[in-house]
Formats: C-alpha cells, structure tokens, sequence
C-alpha cells in the first residue's frame, strides 16, 4: 500500500530564516505530487504541483519555491521566511484527475 | 469565478443524530472528495465520488454532476465524528489534478 511521509511534523522559525519541508511518497511510482497550504481557518490552497522529476508548476505568486530532485520526493522551500509564510502545509499525491490522498502535515510558525 | 461552497459552515450535533452537508459546485467537475480534517490536522479521505452514490459505513455520499452538488450524510453521529469536512473537486480544464477546496463544514458532535 502507499503512504505519504512529512517532516518535521513542526517548525518554528525566525522571519528571514530559510525553509526546507520534505515530502516522500512509499508504494507507487511516477505519482503526481503537490504541496497545499492551508492558513488560519479553514481554506486549503494548492501551492505546487508536479507530475515528474524536475517539472514543477506553481499555482501562486510567493516567497516559497518547490523541487522535486526524485521521483518519490517534493521539497518546499524558502530563502527568507516571511510571517504571512505560517500555515499549516499538506503534500499529496494522485494520479491525473483522480483521488488524492494526503501527508500528516508541517505545522509552520514564523515569528 | 469558479467555486465550490459548502453548508452549513457550522453543526452541533447531539450524539446519535443524523446530518447531511452540502456541497455546490460551480461547474463540471472531474474528480469530487470528501475529507474530514481530524484535530491532528490529518486529512482522512472519506469519498473519491465525482457522481453516483457510495457508502462506508455509517457514511454515505451522493454527486449529482448534472446539477452540481454532492451531500454527505453522517448517520447515528459520534463524538468521533467532530472535526472540519472538506468537499474538494477537480474542475474539467482546469489545472491538471489541481484539487479545490471549499471552506468546510465545522462538525461538533456532544455526547
């Protein structure tokens, strides 16, 4: 079966720190694979996309950026954090238009 | 602009009861999930259902995406049960397998 790691489960960070959130992908092969943001309250927003080594897609203008050096891993990162950057962040893969399934989250604070 | 809202955005619920959430969707869909966000964050996929009805339990799901709406039903509730509901759908030319969020039913179920 497949399974979604994430880690650090949190973070806490200075602003103007750098980011690095790692995301890997057990059980499948050639997944496609997204971070998702989801801020205070309820509202989950798709940051990235990737549907293979190397390609990324970005949904939204930010300070973060994304890369995925294997085909099982999705990195999100930062040069300089940002207070706004806090959130809660969720990397999920799928396959085309089909079911997603999500990671257990990065809980992210920027002070 | 293309949506997807949720109702009610809040339910209290006596332990034993049923309910039924709904979500509207702002035009033709090609995948529709329903999650529940645990108190850890974790999102738990409870319907992979772009139509048809399905059941799991004490839960069950209907999409009709002729008329664009899905309802998820919780029968007999449980404390278990509280958490925040997501409906998500992957819009027909949009961004491929990009997921969009509503802004949630907030579930609280009281023994």
């Amino acid at each position: 079966s497949q399974t979604i790691h994430q880690w650090p489960a949190t973070l806490v960070q200075p602003v103007g720190s750098p980011l690095s959130l790692e995301c890997t992908v057990e059980g499948t092969s050639n997944p496609n694979l997204y971070w998702y943001r989801q801020a205070a309250g309820r509202g989950l927003q798709l940051l990235f996309y990737s549907v293979g080594i190397g390609q990324i897609s970005s949904e939204v203008p930010q300070n973060l950026s994304a890369s995925r050096p294997q085909d099982r891993q999705f990195i999100l990162s930062s040069k300089k954090l940002l207070l706004s950057d806090s959130g809660f962040y969720l990397c999920a893969w799928g396959r085309g238009p089909n079911e997603q399934f999500f990671g257990p989250g990065t809980r992210l604070t920027v002070l | 602009g293309i949506q997807v809202e949720q109702s009610p955005p809040d339910l209290i619920l006596q332990e034993g009861a049923n309910s039924t959430l709904r979500c509207n969707f702002s035009d033709s869909v090609n995948n529709l999930q329903w999650f529940h966000q645990n108190p850890w964050g974790q999102l738990i996929n409870l319907f992979y259902i772009p139509s048809g009805t399905k059941q799991n339990g004490r839960l069950s799901a209907t999409t009709v995406a002729t008329e664009r709406y899905s309802l998820l039903y919780i029968s007999s509730s449980q404390t278990t049960d509280s958490g925040v509901y997501f409906c998500a759908v992957v819009f027909r030319g949009g961004s491929w397998g990009k997921l969009q969020f509503g802004a949630g039913t907030q579930v609280v179920v009281t023994p």
